[in-house]
Formats: C-alpha cells, structure tokens, sequence
C-alpha cells in the first residue's frame, strides 16, 4: 500500500458543527502532516506529528485540534469554524521527520463552512 | 510562511516543448522538493535534490540547485499534454514549505 487515504472528500458543515477529517496510510511512515490550500494557493502547513507527537504547531488556531491515535491514523478536529476556514484540507506522510524523503500526500478533503 | 516565488506564474506551450520552470527560496535547506499537482487535488513528488548535489535527473525530469543563489529550476522535456498541471517547489529545512507555484499547460 502506498497510498495516503483521506475522509471524507467533500464535507459541508455550519459554523456550530463539529466534524473530524481522518488520515490513514500503512507506509510504516512515522511523520504526518496537516496542509491547508486556499484556491490558486500553494498548501501551507498547519501540523507536524512525528513518531504520533505534535512536534509542529503553525499557530493554528485553536479551532482546528490535530490528533494521531497511533502510528496509522491522523484525525483533525473541526469546531466552531469560520467560513474564511473553507479550503482543501490535504494530509501527507513521511518516511522520517528530518530525512531526505519526498512526502506523500492524500487527495485532500474540500471542507465548506456555511 | 511561504519560502518564496516561483517563475513564471503561469506557462503556456505545445507539446513536445520544453518547459523551464524556476524556484527560490529564502532560508537554508536541507534538501528541495517539486510536486505537481492536477485539478486542485493530492500532490504528487516528482523529485528531491539534496542541498550538496547541483543537478538530477529522473526521466524526463531534470532539476538543478544553486543553493549560493537560493534557487533552483525543473525542466520538463519533451512535454505532453499530460503534463498540464501546476507545479510546486518545496524547501524543506525541516519542515515542508511550498512556492507560489507555475501552471503549466501543454497544447496538444
């Protein structure tokens, strides 16, 4: 398996909702990451988990809570968002933080928020 | 933060052209990456340059790294109208940083 699986691909939700985005590869790589790409944007990193720590936090805001439940599994945590929010939200995953890997990235998740 | 710009913003040519893209960057670099990218969606790497080598190749693909200037090109040969895509540099000193990226589009 080489591939970076991200769910759902489409999600709507208001301003009051709560949704979680989740991540899954089984590449046996032990950094993961959260982007986000605004429209004719390049992606911009949110999060860095590596060996399932939280190593790099963006300054994110707080709406957005990154968890990694093990060394699979990336989920980020949705509430309270701001239609400004509305983006592609793309995972991707490393062989090792801080080695000379390309990444690999999953199809993303387009999240509208209304 | 963004590491830099990309050059051109946009890139328009016939198949079979060449395209010659370039990259700079701001900071020191363990290594620079390019991707592309179809229609909005995943990423996809195309190659990695080590900050101590100056030039690679991978199929079609050839990308230098001048890390005295901070910059780097990919130039895609022989292109097709597969090609037609935008495509990011990334520096990673540490962590992952894109370009503002080229669109590239192949005419058949």
């Amino acid at each position: 398996d080489t591939e970076v699986t991200q769910t759902p691909k489409h999600l709507v939700m208001g301003m009051t909702n709560k949704k979680s985005l989740k991540c899954e590869q089984h590449m046996g790589h032990r950094a993961m990451y959260w982007y986000k790409q605004k429209a004719k944007k390049p992606p911009e990193l949110m999060f860095v988990y590596s060996y399932e720590k939280l190593s790099i936090n963006e300054s994110v805001p707080s709406r957005f809570s990154p968890e990694c439940p093990n060394s699979s599994l990336l989920n980020l945590h949705l509430h309270a968002l701001q239609p400004e929010d509305s983006a592609l939200y793309l995972c991707a995953s490393s062989q090792a933080p801080g080695q000379p890997y390309g990444y690999t990235f999953g199809s993303g998740t387009r999240l509208t928020v209304v | 933060s963004q590491q830099g710009e990309e050059d051109p913003q946009a890139l328009s040519i016939q198949e079979g052209e060449n395209a010659t893209m370039n990259c700079s960057y701001k900071t020191s670099i363990n290594n620079l990456q390019w991707y592309r990218q179809n229609s909005g969606r995943g990423l996809v790497h195309l190659i990695l340059i080590r900050s101590n080598e100056r030039e690679k190749h991978s199929g079609r693909l050839r990308v230098t790294l001048d890390t005295s200037k901070k910059s780097s090109s990919l130039l895609i040969t022989a292109s097709r109208a597969a090609d037609t895509a935008s495509y990011f540099c990334a520096a990673d000193p540490g962590k992952l940083t894109f370009g503002q990226g080229t669109i590239l589009t192949v005419h058949p």
